[in-house]
């Protein structure tokens, strides 16, 4: 059963940073690219980024550019954020996605059940 | 980038009404489009992919249909636990961005 476990959320101070984790298993996580999203309490979804199953490709949102990084550990099945420079704007539930499929078939079939990252002082 | 607008943003609806939900893009994205069905404090899941294609498990009163700007997801009858949010994102290019949701509620 594929699973995505998402950690290391929290408060965290304007300016702060935090780490989030994802753990995935149940799928040969090295062969898929991955995702991050997230969702401001009472919002839409808002696309993050994107790493490639080889980290060869890495995307980012331009709110987030910058400040934000992505990263993968094949050898460990896990998918990382490391968020700087946080703001009251950042604060929001953020989920791991796996993206399946190539060309037209891509899309994020399964999603992590979110870990909650609040910036305030 | 490219934009979705997904219209209306609200919905109102009973028992076994047909639905559908409305996504355009702001420039051609040939089918590279998904829909996903989003419960309060649940993570979004997957309903459509490449515009028409149903994910495995998906109920058949789920469609997609659509290609370049245009794009509609359609429920043929609206089941109780299909009152939820639906996003749809373009895959075409990044930034993949979703749609602003369409919440579907009671009536």
């Amino acid at each position: 059963e594929v699973q995505l476990v998402e950690s290391g959320g929290g408060l965290v101070k304007p300016g702060g940073s935090l780490r989030l984790s994802c753990a995935a298993s149940g799928f040969t996580f090295s062969s898929y690219s991955m995702n991050w999203v997230r969702q401001a309490p009472g919002k839409g979804l808002e696309w993050v980024s994107s790493i490639s199953s080889s980290s060869s490709y890495i995307y980012y949102a331009d709110s987030v550019k910058g400040r934000f990084t992505i990263s993968r550990d094949n050898a460990k099945n896990s998918l990382y954020l490391q968020m700087n420079s946080l703001r009251a704007e950042d604060t929001a539930v953020y989920y791991c996605a796996r993206v399946r499929g190539s060309g037209i078939a891509n899309r994020l079939d399964y999603w992590g059940q979110g870990t909650l990252v609040t910036v305030s002082s | 980038d490219i934009q979705l607008t997904q219209s209306p943003s609200f919905l109102s609806a009973s028992v076994g009404d047909r639905v559908t939900i409305t996504c355009r893009a702001s420039q051609g994205i040939s089918s590279y489009l998904a829909w996903y069905q989003q419960k309060p404090g649940k993570a979004p899941k997957l309903l459509i992919y490449a515009a028409s294609t149903l994910q495995s498990g998906v109920p058949s009163r789920f469609s997609g249909s659509g290609s370049g700007t245009e794009f509609t997801l359609t429920i043929s009858s609206l089941q109780p636990e299909d009152f939820a949010t639906y996003y749809c994102q373009q895959l075409n290019s990044y930034p993949r961005r979703f749609g602003q949701g369409t919440k579907v509620e009671i009536k």
